[in-house]
This record gives C-alpha cells, structure tokens and sequence, in this order.
C-alpha cells in the first residue's frame, strides 16, 4: 500500500531563514509521481511541484527547491529566505498508476516576521 | 489557465435540505475529482470522474450523489446530509493519463466550506 509520511506537524521560524519539510513515501510501485502542494489560510490547494520515479534531478524554483532520493524514499522541500507568504499547510503526495492521490498529514508552516 | 472555480464559496444546509455543489474548469482536462477534507486533516478521496464518467466511488454514502454534465463541469449532490459532513469541499482536474501512462497533477479549486446545522 502507499503511504507518505510527513513527519513534521508543525514547524515555525523567523522570516529569512531556510526550511526545509520532510517527506518520505512508501510503494511497491517502480513507476509513481510524487506532489507538493500548498494550502494557504484560504483553503485552495496550490500545486507546486510534480516528480516522476524515474527522474531523480532535483530542482529548483526560485527560492524553492526540492530533494529527491530514491535510496531513502524521500522527497525534501526547502525554502530559502522564507517570507511571512510562506505560511501555509504544505502537503507531500504520491500517486501511482490509479487516480488515487495519497497525501501526507501536512506541516504546518508558519514564518513570523 | 490553470484555474478551477468552485460555487458556492460557503454552504450552511439543514439535514433535510436539497444542494449542489458546482465546480467548472476550461482547462481540457479529462479528469475531474471530488474530495472532503475535515480541518487539520488532508484532502479525501470522494469520487474520480474520466472522460464524464465514474471510475472511481470511495465508498461514499449515497447522500453524496455525483454528476458530470459534460467535460467541463461536475456537481455534488448533496441530501439529508449529517453534521459529520460539515467540512471543505474540494473540486480538482487534471489530465488523463490512460492506462499504465503517464500521470498527472491535479489542480484545485478553493472549496465550498459546507456546514450542516
């Protein structure tokens, strides 16, 4: 079965400092895609970021960028330089090749100024 | 264009009322999904609609009654509703991987809250 654990609840800083939230997933699947999305205050769900089994670059997006090893079934997400708009749920996710998209129990963002 | 947009934003229904749900997207895609999410909690799989229609049904109860009008648009039916219910709605889209190709992110509306009195 799939799971993906998000370890981290809650995590708070100072604005400016880096962050990083953990994520680590289980399957048996060899080919799956892995999500971070985040939840701002407001409820809608914003796609960040999607990452295929099979391709172990890691990327960056601004002051975003993620860690993706297979060798410890985890998918990191740090953000540099955080910002008070940084404040969020942010969720890790993990779908094979069905439609069902198992998400994380969230980490709690929150940047304080 | 990456927006799906979702109606009403807010929801307050008795247990015996009649609503819908309304969510629409203009992006092409082919899959449409509902979910439930109950605060601190993450997102539920409710329904997966595939070129309009039902693939998948989470064991969802039949007050919960899903309809997929055309490609663009999917309602959630909703009667004699329990307090329980009360949560966020949430619409998402995507598109179609078939078979065992390739997959998806899915893009989401900002939810209906629904509160059942």
């Amino acid at each position: 079965a799939q799971k993906v654990t998000q370890a981290q609840t809650e995590i708070s800083v100072v604005e400016k400092e880096d962050v990083t939230l953990d994520c680590v997933y289980e399957t048996r699947d060899t080919t799956y895609y892995l999500f971070w999305y985040k939840q701002p205050p407001s409820g809608e769900l914003v796609f960040l970021i999607r990452r295929n089994s099979f391709d172990e670059q890691n990327e960056i997006s601004g002051r975003y960028s993620w860690n993706f090893q297979k060798s410890t079934s985890s998918f990191n997400f740090t953000i540099t330089a955080s910002q008070v708009v940084d404040s969020a749920v942010y969720f890790c996710a993990h779908l094979t090749s069905g439609s069902r998209l198992t998400f994380g129990e969230g980490t709690q963002l929150t940047v304080n100024p | 264009d990456t927006e799906v947009t979702q109606t009403p934003k807010h929801l307050v229904m008795g247990m015996t009322n009649k609503k819908s749900l309304k969510c629409e997207q203009h992006m092409g895609h082919r899959a449409m999904y509902w979910y439930k999410q109950k605060a601190k909690k993450p997102p539920e799989l409710m329904f997966v609609y595939s070129y309009e229609k039902l693939s998948i049904n989470e064991s969802v109860p039949s007050r919960f009654s899903p309809e997929c009008p055309n490609s663009s648009l999917l309602n959630l039916h909703l009667h004699a509703l329990q307090p329980e219910d009360s949560a966020l709605y949430l619409c998402a889209s995507s598109q179609e991987g078939r078979g065992a190709g390739v997959r998806y992110e899915q893009y989401f509306g900002p939810g209906t809250r629904l509160t059942v009195t």
